[in-house]
This record gives structure tokens, C-alpha cells and sequence, in this order.
């Protein structure tokens, strides 16, 4: 059974330090990785897809990272800003189970200004 | 503007009621889902469909039921037998619901809170 799992748990950092969160999953058959945003009582919003084929995309001052082979993925957020604090989450796609996402538990960001 | 609306966006509940939780989607996408939130955790998979009039089971689906009448709607229904819904619930579509492509990402509607009173 799939497992993804999100280190640290909560994580605060000062204005304009670089973010880097970590996501982990145990089953290398997916086919692909895909980062969220949630703000408090809020839905999620995708910030950033990559294919398995793929080993990293950008967006802005985003950027992803995949080794699928290790079974792990990084976010990247540079120079953060206090409108950076939320929840991150990240999900894969697996092959099996009905091509299912299982999400991990999330990483919560408070950026201090 | 296209989207996803869920509502009621706060709900409360006696036990042993039912209650339904809409969801309503524009974005003519054919895959739809509902999964629940609970603090701390990520989400978890409830039910999903794929085309109108079909759907299958996630991995939480005890005490929940669904329906796919429209392609435009899949509302969640919390029965009695749920036996501890107080959670958020987050409704998402997706263009297909198959394959590896970039038409199985996920948009997600605002979410609803239910309490048990």
C-alpha cells in the first residue's frame, strides 16, 4: 500500500529565507507527483505537477524536484514572503489502486516578516 | 468564471441524522470526488466517479453514499452509520480520471465542515 509521508510536520522561517519541503513516498510505480496549497478552511489549489518522466518543473518561484527511484520529491520556494504560509501537501498518482492519489499529511509554513 | 461549488460551506449535525453535502462542477470535467480532511492529516479518498452514472469506493467509504445523476453534480450523502463524521470535506474534478496525463489534475472546491453535535 502506498504511503506518502511529509517532513517536518510545521515549519517556520524568517521573511525571505528559502523553503524546502520534503515529501516521501514508499511505491515507485506512479505516474505522477503534484504539489497543493491549502490557506486555513480553504480548499486546495495545485501549484505544480511532474510526470514521472520528468525531474523537476518550475513556476515562478517554485520549483519541484523527482527521484522516483528514492521515492521522494522537494519543494522549493525561493526569497519566501509572508503570503507563502499555508499548508503544503503533496499526492501521487499510482498505477495500481485504480489510479488513486494518496496525499501526504502536509507541511505547515509560517513565514515570520 | 468555471469552478467547483460545495456548500453548504458550514454544517451541523444531531446524531443519527443524515446529511447531504452538494457539489457542483462547470468545468465539464468527467471525473469527480470526494475526500475527508482531518486535522493534522492528509486527505483521504471516500468515493469517486469517472462517467455520470457510475462510481466506485475509496478507502473510507463506510457510512457514505454518493450519486452520479448529472456530470455536472456528485452530491455526498453522511448516513447515521458514519461513526465519526465530524471532518472537512473537500470535493475535486478532474478532466479524465484515468492515464498519466496532465488531465487528471485536480481542482478542488472550497470545502464543507460538518459537525456533530
Amino acid at each position: 500500500k502506498q504511503e506518502v509521508t511529509q517532513i517536518p510536520a510545521a515549519l517556520s522561517v524568517p521573511e525571505g529565507e528559502n523553503l524546502v519541503l520534503n515529501c516521501s513516498f514508499t511505491d515507485s510505480a506512479i505516474y505522477n507527483l503534484q504539489w497543493f496549497r491549502q490557506d486555513p478552511g480553504k480548499g486546495l489549489t495545485s501549484l505544480l505537477l511532474i510526470q514521472s518522466s520528468q525531474r523537476e518543473q518550475t513556476s515562478g518561484r517554485l520549483n519541484a524536484s523527482l527521484d522516483k527511484s528514492s521515492g521522494r520529491s522537494t519543494l522549493y520556494i525561493a526569497a519566501s514572503q509572508p503570503g507563502d504560509s499555508a499548508t503544503y501537501l503533496c499526492a501521487v498518482r499510482q498505477i495500481a489502486a485504480g489510479n488513486k492519489l494518496t496525499f501526504g499529511g502536509g507541511t505547515r509554513v509560517l513565514v515570520k516578516p | 468564471d468555471g469552478g467547483i461549488t460545495q456548500s453548504p460551506k458550514y454544517l451541523f449535525r444531531k446524531e443519527g441524522q443524515n446529511v447531504t453535502l452538494s457539489c457542483e462542477q462547470n468545468l465539464n470535467h468527467d471525473a469527480m470526488y470526494w475526500y475527508r480532511q482531518d486535522p493534522g492529516q492528509g486527505l483521504r479518498l471516500i468515493y469517486y466517479s469517472q462517467i455520470v452514472n457510475d462510481f466506485q469506493k475509496g478507502d473510507i467509504a463506510e457510512g457514505y453514499s454518493v450519486s452520479r445523476e448529472k456530470k455536472e453534480s456528485f452530491p455526498l450523502t453522511v448516513t447515521s452509520a458514519q461513526k465519526n463524521p465530524t471532518a472537512f470535506y473537500l470535493c475535486a474534478s478532474s478532466i479524465t480520471g484515468t492515464g498519466s496525463s496532465g488531465a487528471n489534475v485536480l481542482t478542488f472546491g472550497a470545502g464543507s465542515r460538518l459537525t456533530v453535535l
